[in-house]
């Protein structure tokens, strides 16, 4: 079936570096793929999308691009911030699916140091 | 502002008893979601409602009741029959099902039983 990993945290960083949070994802057809992002004692929200292959989702200096080639939707950051620590979901729906079919990644926590 | 609220945010609970988290949205969104989230574990969908006095079991069902009398509205329900009720829950809703759709998720409301 479906299938989204996430690279396991947590993942500790200092200010100004640059991250990368792999995603790989299995499914059938062209899903849509998404990252969520968590703050702490917040709910989730959604922060970059990507509906097809070779689209680029980007948001709050947040990049991702939908690899079909290598089933992969990696979050980057060039510079993270304090404020980027939380907790980052990758996240699809499969080809011709709906939002109560998306598939979660468990999650990947990172913590920004100043 | 819109968005959605979820009460209590922090619930205590005997075994054996009922308990009913509550979920209001003032988006105008047609699709709701009650989801359980476990350290290490992702995202898990309980129930799901498309439309007004419709609602559909998701992948973990058991042991939870829902009902949707109002669109605003999508109270869950844990009940005693809930082997291991101890979890943080969300609620999310979209103004579609369809996956392209943004999912905007409340705070969250973090369940322990004693």
């Amino acid at each position: 079936g479906d299938s989204v990993t996430q690279m396991e945290g947590p993942v500790t960083l200092s200010e100004e570096a640059f991250l990368t949070i792999n995603c790989t994802y299995t499914a059938t057809g062209y899903p849509s793929l998404f990252w969520y992002v968590q703050y702490p004692g917040e709910g989730l929200q959604l922060l970059l999308k990507a509906t097809k292959a070779d689209d680029k989702g980007s948001n709050k200096g947040f990049e991702a691009t939908y690899r079909k080639e290598t089933t992969s939707f990696h979050l980057e950051k060039g510079s993270v911030q304090v404020s980027d620590s939380a907790v980052y979901f990758c996240a699809l729906s499969p080809n011709a699916g709906n939002n109560r079919k998306l598939i979660w990644g468990l999650g990947t926590s990172l913590a920004v140091n100043p | 502002d819109g968005g959605i609220t979820q009460s209590p945010k922090y619930l205590f609970r005997k075994e054996g008893q009922n308990v009913t988290l509550s979920c209001e949205q003032n988006l105008n969104h047609d699709a709701m979601y009650w989801y359980r989230q476990d350290p290490g574990q992702g995202l898990r969908l309980i129930y799901y409602s498309q439309i007004v006095n419709d609602f559909q079991k998701g992948d973990i069902a058991e042991g939870y009741s829902v009902s949707r009398e109002k669109k605003e509205s999508f109270p869950l329900t844990v009940t005693s029959a809930q082997k291991n009720p101890t979890a943080f829950y969300l609620c999310a809703s979209c103004a579609t099902d369809r996956p392209t759709g943004e999912l905007f998720f409340g705070e969250g409301s973090r369940l322990t039983v004693l």
